[in-house]
């Protein structure tokens, strides 16, 4: 089956600083998307982005899907985007996650 | 719209018990789909659905039956409960890719 992975598996950032986030994953995908789980364990839909660039306020992310990878970027960080971020690829009928990145935003 | 909700919010078994964990959406998705979240991981995908009357497994489906009657109502059945399956389980579905989650439920199974 395919093989999702993110980078880094954790990252601690000051309030203010930017950041990128990673996924790569191992064959074809029909789409992918990227999540944040907030502390309360709530899963928020942040883009589906199975190509190109896409931007929403602070965030933005790129996918390449021809070289299999896909990025997050989030500027300006604030306390409240600590959490998990997850990625995730449509393979088939099937769902596949990332094992996430663990973000803390210090005040 | 509600989105997608499930029930219970927690529950707690003894092992060899069963139940079944609600799951609906009201936003007429065709593709449904049952994780678990265990402590530190990403989400597996247990067992998921295309359509009214159509199931099939995911990754990791031994401990779990589903069943779609409807298209707003996907529950998950534990027939015999196992410490093991210990666990969060998300009930999403699914439009077009986009996938929207419901809030969890938190099992834990002694």
């Amino acid at each position: 089956g395919i093989q999702v992975e993110q980078s880094p598996p954790d990252l601690i950032l000051q309030e203010g600083a930017n950041s990128t986030l990673r996924c790569n994953f191992s064959d074809s995908v029909n789409n992918l998307q990227w999540f944040h789980q907030n502390p309360w364990g709530q899963l928020i839909n942040l883009f589906y982005i199975p190509s190109g660039t896409k931007q929403n306020g602070r965030l933005s992310a790129t996918t390449v899907a021809t070289e299999r990878y896909s990025l997050l970027y989030i500027s300006s960080s604030q306390t409240t985007d600590s959490g998990v971020y997850f990625c995730a690829v449509n393979y088939g009928q099937n769902f596949v996650f990332g094992p996430g990145t663990r973000l803390s935003v210090l005040p | 719209n509600a989105g997608v909700t499930q029930t219970p919010k927690f529950q707690v078994l003894k092992t060899g018990q069963s139940m079944t964990l609600q799951c609906a959406q009201d936003m007429n998705h065709e593709y449904m789909s049952w994780y678990r979240q265990d402590p530190g991981m990403g989400l597996r995908l247990i067992h998921y659905s295309v359509g009214a009357g159509i199931t099939d497994q995911g990754e990791v489906p031994n401990g779990y039956n589903v069943s779609r009657s409807t298209t707003e109502d996907f529950p998950l059945r534990l027939l015999s409960a196992a410490p093991s399956q210990t666990s969060v389980y998300f009930c999403a579905s699914s439009s077009r890719g986009t996938q929207y989650f419901g809030p969890g439920t938190r099992l834990l199974v002694l």
